[in-house]
C-alpha cells in the first residue's frame, strides 16, 4: 500500500511565526506535490517537485516555499504565517508514468491566530 | 485556463443510486480521476478512466465518459451511509505534471 504521511493533523501558529509542514511518501515516487484545500475552491496547487531539489510554481505559490532534499520528502514552508493561510493542507505523490495517479496524505489543518 | 465543474451538493436515500456529475474543459486530458474525501481525511482514489475508453465498472461504481461533451459522471449502486463524503473529479493535463480538481460534490446519504 502506498502511503503518504504528513507529520501532523492539527497546527495552531501565531501571525509572523515560520511553519514547516513535511511529508513522506513510502513508493519512491518521483512527483510530490502540495495543495491547500478551502471549502468552494477546491484543491489549488501551491507547489510540485518532479525530482529531488527540483520545484515548480502552482497556481497559489504567494507566501510559500518548499524543500525537496531527499526523494521521500517534500516540506512546505510557510516563512512568515499569515490569517489567511488558514486553511487543510493536502500533500501527494505520484509516478512520472502509467495511470499519473495521485495519492494523498491525511492532510494538515493549519491555524494561523 | 482549464476547468472543471461539480455540483455542490446531492443527497440520497440509502439503497438508492447516486450519480454525481462533472464537466471538464481540457480535451486533450489523458486521465480523468474520482477521489472520495471523508471528514477531516486526504482524498482516496475511488476509480479512474482513460480517456479513450466510455465506461469503466468497478463493484459498485460505474464511470462515464461522453467526451465529446466533456462529461464524466460516478454513479454509486446502493448508495449506503458510509458513502456520504465530498466527491472530486479531477483531470491530469497531457504533457504537464498538474492535475486540475473540481471544487467537490457533497453527498448525503438519508437513512
Amino acid at each position: 500500500d502506498v502511503k503518504v504521511t504528513q507529520s501532523s493533523r492539527y497546527l495552531v501558529k501565531r501571525t509572523g511565526e515560520k511553519v514547516f509542514l513535511e511529508c513522506v511518501q513510502d513508493m519512491d515516487h518521483e512527483n510530490m506535490f502540495w495543495y491547500r484545500q478551502d471549502p468552494g475552491l477546491g484543491l489549488r496547487l501551491i507547489y510540485f517537485s518532479y525530482d529531488v531539489k527540483m520545484k515548480e510554481k502552482g497556481d497559489i505559490p504567494e507566501g510559500y516555499s518548499v524543500s525537496r532534499e531527499k526523494k521521500e520528502r517534500f516540506s512546505l514552508i510557510l516563512e512568515s504565517a499569515s490569517t489567511n493561510q488558514t486553511s487543510m493542507y493536502l500533500c501527494a505523490s505520484s509516478f512520472s508514468g502509467g495511470q499519473n495517479i495521485q495519492y494523498f496524505g491525511a492532510g494538515t489543518r493549519l491555524s494561523v491566530l | 485556463g482549464e476547468d472543471v465543474e461539480q455540483s455542490l451538493f446531492l443527497s440520497v436515500r440509502e439503497g438508492d443510486s447516486s450519480v454525481i456529475n462533472c464537466t471538464y474543459t481540457d480535451s486533450s486530458s489523458t486521465y480523468l480521476y474520482w477521489y472520495k474525501q471523508e471528514p477531516g481525511a486526504g482524498l482516496q482514489l475511488l476509480t479512474y478512466i482513460f480517456s479513450n475508453m466510455d465506461m469503466k465498472q468497478d463493484q459498485r461504481l460505474t464511470v462515464l465518459l461522453n467526451k465529446k461533451d466533456k462529461h464524466l459522471s460516478l454513479r454509486i449502486a446502493d448508495t449506503q451511509t458510509g458513502d456520504s463524503a465530498i466527491y472530486f473529479c479531477a483531470e491530469k493535463e497531457v504533457g504537464t505534471y498538474k492535475y486540475i480538481f473540481g471544487t467537490g460534490t457533497r453527498l448525503k446519504v438519508l437513512a
